[in-house]
């Protein structure tokens, strides 16, 4: 079946830092990839996607490229603010089953 | 934008009582979804629906069950609610046609306290 592993949190950062959180999955075929982000006392929002190998999806100065050879999706930004801070999760989707698959969530805190 | 209204933010409710969890969405999608998020654990699906009067069992059904009478509404029923079963709850929506551009939209949340 499909599988996503993320990075342990928390994960805490000082502004303006540069921010990787990795994301690796298993999934048959060819899946859809995303991120998305959780903001305290909300839902969640999707961040970003990409749907074949080799893209590269980006949002908010965020970005995270589909790699098949790593079966990997790490969300990047170069300079984080306070705002950023939140729960990220990423998750994937396979044609033909809308049903996601999670991980289970990094939860970032920036300081100023 | 699709807005997924779920019908309280925080929810009290002593063991053993049946609790009803509401969600409406506005965008006539015909897929809608109830998850469970605990920490360390991320999301987990309950049970899901792709059409009225229609459910499916998600992960983690057990003590649960749905309700889709209509299109817009997808409620979730704890039966005889249990303290395992404090968690937070998410509504979400999908359409069928292009779900895989814009997967899920979800709502706020509720967050249920059984005692």
């Amino acid at each position: 079946g499909n599988s996503v592993t993320q990075m342990e949190g928390p994960v805490t950062l000082s502004e303006e830092a540069f921010l990787t959180i990795n994301c690796t999955y298993t999934a048959t075929g060819y899946p859809s990839l995303f991120w998305y982000v959780q903001y305290p006392g909300e839902g969640l929002q999707l961040l970003l996607k990409a749907t074949k190998a080799d893209d590269k999806g980006s949002n908010k100065g965020f970005e995270a490229t589909y790699r098949k050879e790593t079966t990997s999706f790490h969300l990047e930004k170069g300079s984080v603010q306070v705002s950023d801070s939140a729960v990220y999760f990423c998750a994937l989707v396979n044609f033909g089953n809308e049903k996601l698959t999670f991980g289970t969530g990094t939860r970032l805190t920036i300081i100023p | 934008d699709v807005k997924v209204t779920q019908s309280s933010r925080y929810l009290v409710k002593r063991t053993g009582e049946k609790v009803f969890l509401e969600c409406v969405q506005d965008m006539d999608h015909e897929n809608m979804f109830w998850y469970r998020q605990d920490p360390g654990l991320g999301l987990r699906l309950i049970y899901f629906s792709y059409d009225v009067k229609m459910k499916e069992k998600g992960d983690i059904p057990e003590g649960y069950s749905v309700s889709r009478e209509k299109k817009e509404r997808f409620s979730l029923i704890l039966e005889s609610a249990s303290t395992n079963q404090t968690s937070m709850y998410l509504c979400a929506s999908s359409p069928t046609a292009g779900w895989e551009n814009s997967p899920l939209h979800f709502g706020n949340g509720t967050r249920l306290t059984v005692t």
